[in-house]
């Protein structure tokens, strides 16, 4: 049961749109609307950003927005800002194990 | 929504351990509870989700057989356990509110630190 793909890092400049991409299987985020997003900033506690493919909880800015496409999910964050620096991670149901799976984190970095 | 986790713990190999997250402000009974590891400098790893209703576990296969999660529905705790600690335990372990893989809440994560 491998790791959904994630890019090891990308970067943009401040003001910027910048996407993320996650790549599954149909066993998982092609199969399921069960795929969410998380920040994490180095030692802190990951924050939810997105959860049900593109569904924000409350307190979320509307610059994160997530969608997905056939095995592949994507977050995209419009115009950058330096605080979003850290590293990002989906994760989805897979439902041949009936548990989550994480995808390996891609780094921002925020020129 | 709150998950309190214990505190941190310092172990040395072939010692065992379990550690704790309590929750609160939810109906914890009906509600599905992971762990997540997250290793030095690595990513986030589901290990296992467990129903405290029924008390169905799930483990992630890599996590079989190496821990045991299990849960006190009398005061709303889900514990991590280990029977016996390896240095590549050493890890932040985050208790998780889960739904299908979406993680709703996070604990405050606890450090578990194997070393001789």
């Amino acid at each position: 049961q491998s790791a959904l793909t994630q890019p090891r890092s990308v970067s943009g400049s401040l003001g910027q749109s910048l996407t993320f991409s996650c790549t599954g299987t149909s066993s998982d985020v092609g199969g399921y609307n069960f795929v969410s997003w998380y920040q994490q900033h180095p030692g802190k506690v990951p924050k939810v950003l997105i959860f049900a493919v593109s569904q924000r909880p409350s307190g979320v800015p509307d610059r994160f927005s997530g969608s997905k496409s056939g095995n592949t999910a994507s977050l995209t964050i419009s115009g950058l800002q330096a605080e979003d620096e850290a590293d990002y991670y989906c994760s989805s149901y897979a439902g041949h194990s009936a548990i989550g799976l994480f995808g390996g984190g891609t780094k921002l970095t925020v020129l | 929504v709150q998950l309190v986790q214990s505190g941190p713990e310092v172990k040395k190999p072939g010692e065992s351990l379990k550690i704790s997250c309590m929750g609160s402000g939810f109906d914890f009974g009906t509600s599905y509870m992971g762990w997540v590891r997250q290793m030095p400098g690595k990513g986030l790893e589901w290990m296992g989700v467990i129903f405290p209703y029924d008390l169905t576990v799930r483990y992630r296969p890599s996590f079989q057989g190496q821990v045991t999660i299990s849960v006190d529905k009398s005061i709303n705790t889900a514990f991590l356990q280990w029977s016996s600690l390896k240095a590549s335990d050493t890890a932040i372990y985050y208790c998780a509110k889960e739904s299908y893989g979406d993680v709703e809440y996070w604990g405050q994560g606890t450090l578990v630190t194997v070393s001789s």
